[in-house]
């Protein structure tokens, strides 16, 4: 069964500066897909950032960008240039479309918050 | 185009009630997918569906949760005989399948309280 593991229960960064959110995951289909998402105290969960197993470069949407390891299992997100607004839960989550499985994994989670 | 949307946004409801959630997806969507999100946790998989069909299952849904979908456009989730465990967020996804685990776009949820 496909595990996400985020092991960082809570990250603090200084406004401007650069942060990374690890994430490990495990799975021994060789073709799975990689998502970001960003969850305010709203509740809403946004979709940032979208890793295929197959992508030989390592994907990136305006700030953010993922750090893509396939031998470690790990695709950490890096937000650089961190805002206010940038403050919320960040949840790691994997699909499995090789197996016929579209649900998303999700890890547990770390709370990121930005100082001004 | 509009994104996802759930009604109601907050369910407050007596143990034993039942209660019914509604979806409305992403216009051009054909997949539609129901969560549960517990307090500290991420996001559970419940159900899911390709237009109208319901593919896939979690063994979280219990007898008491049914879902439908019945034209491949809105979905209800019901939850019959409500429990205190039930109280959470119930989360809608939709995705335009296209074969490479196509991204699934949330809606804001609704949350349940059972007293």
């Amino acid at each position: 069964a496909q595990k996400i593991t985020q092991t960082q229960p809570g990250m603090f960064v200084q406004e401007k500066e650069a942060v990374t959110l690890d994430c490990t995951y495990d799975t021994s289909d060789p073709s799975y897909g990689l998502f970001w998402y960003k969850q305010p105290s709203s509740g809403e969960m946004i979709f940032l950032i979208y890793q295929g197993s197959y992508d030989q470069q390592n994907a990136t949407e305006g700030r953010y960008s993922l750090n893509f390891q396939k031998a470690r299992k790990s695709a950490n997100l890096v937000i650089s240039a961190s805002q206010l607004g940038d403050s919320a839960m960040y949840f790691c989550a994997m699909s499995l479309p090789g197996a016929g499985s579209y649900q998303l994994t999700f890890g547990k989670g770390t709370k990121l918050s930005v100082i001004p | 185009d509009t994104g996802v949307s759930q009604d109601p946004r907050h369910k407050i409801t007596k143990r034993g009630q039942n209660v019914t959630f509604r979806c409305d997806p992403i216009s051009e969507h054909n997949r539609l997918y129901w969560y549960r999100q517990t307090l500290g946790q991420g996001p559970e998989f419940l159900t899911y569906f390709q237009n109208e069909a319901q593919l896939e299952k979690s063994r979280l849904l219990s007898d008491r949760f049914s879902a439908e979908r019945p034209k491949g456009s809105f979905s209800t989730l019901e939850i019959q005989r409500t429990e205190q465990g039930d109280s959470a967020m119930y989360l809608c996804a939709s995705s335009l399948e296209d074969g490479t685990g196509s991204t699934q776009y949330f809606g804001p949820g609704t949350r349940l309280l059972v007293l």
